[in-house]
């Protein structure tokens, strides 16, 4: 069972432009949503997080936009660059008790010039 | 630097082997992880540890078997490989406390190959 849907698999967008990926989740005892970011040959590294009490984080050309009551969350990267170029996880988890992550199925974005 | 460090990092077995992949801290973290990546479906948990003294079963146990030698390192074991269980594995660490981010720190992989 998918607790974490993620959307697209892939996405292509020019430099410059804005990257958009969308997760939704099931568990609303979930309150912790971070995404994460690979680079080939390295293992994925927090980039962003974002709790339940605010609809929007942003940090340099990062956004995470929150709707609790649709239980989805999104990033958008603002001015996409090339090396912006990863694979991208979306997850969840709750804070207190049992807080082991659930990962989306990522998405592979590329920024072409 | 504190670092997650994984060996080996590339290995090719045969069907039926016996395989153990491990890994170590030096972040001392109390909380280790092992996933599998698989294209197209993201990274699953295999197996967690909150202490030494504490194991549990992630979404996709079977056929893995981990050990938890110190607080520093954690061992995942392919009892009997089989091709399925071709995937990029990672380790993961985090930091113990209620009210802090739950940010995993993850190793650099190694990618396991099953013929």
């Amino acid at each position: 069972q998918q607790q974490v849907k993620q959307s697209p698999q892939s996405l292509i967008v020019q430099k410059g432009g804005i990257s958009i990926i969308n997760c939704a989740y099931e568990n609303t005892a979930f309150d912790y949503f971070p995404w994460y970011q690979q680079f080939p040959g390295k293992g994925p590294a927090l980039l962003i997080a974002i709790r339940p009490d605010v609809s929007e984080k942003k940090e340099g050309r990062f956004t995470i936009s929150f709707n609790k009551s649709a239980k989805q969350f999104s990033l958008h990267i603002m001015d996409s660059q090339p090396g912006d170029s990863a694979t991208y996880f979306c997850a969840a988890s709750m804070s207190f008790g049992n807080e082991k992550l659930t990962f989306g199925t990522g998405t592979r974005l590329t920024i072409i010039p | 630097d504190a670092d997650v460090t994984q060996t080996p990092r590339n290995r090719i077995t045969k069907t039926g082997k016996r395989i153990m992949l491990e890994c170590s801290q030096t972040k001392g973290h109390d909380r280790m992880y092992w996933y599998r990546q698989d294209p197209g479906l993201g990274l699953r948990l295999i197996y967690y540890s909150f202490d030494v003294k504490d194991i549990n079963k992630g979404e996709i146990s079977d056929g893995y078997s981990v050990s938890r030698q110190a607080q520093a390192k954690f061992s995942l074991s392919l009892e009997s490989a089989i091709p399925n269980q071709t995937a990029l594995y990672f380790c993961a660490t985090s930091v113990v406390g209620q009210g802090r981010n739950n940010e995993q720190f993850f190793g650099p992989g190694t990618r396991l190959t099953v013929l």
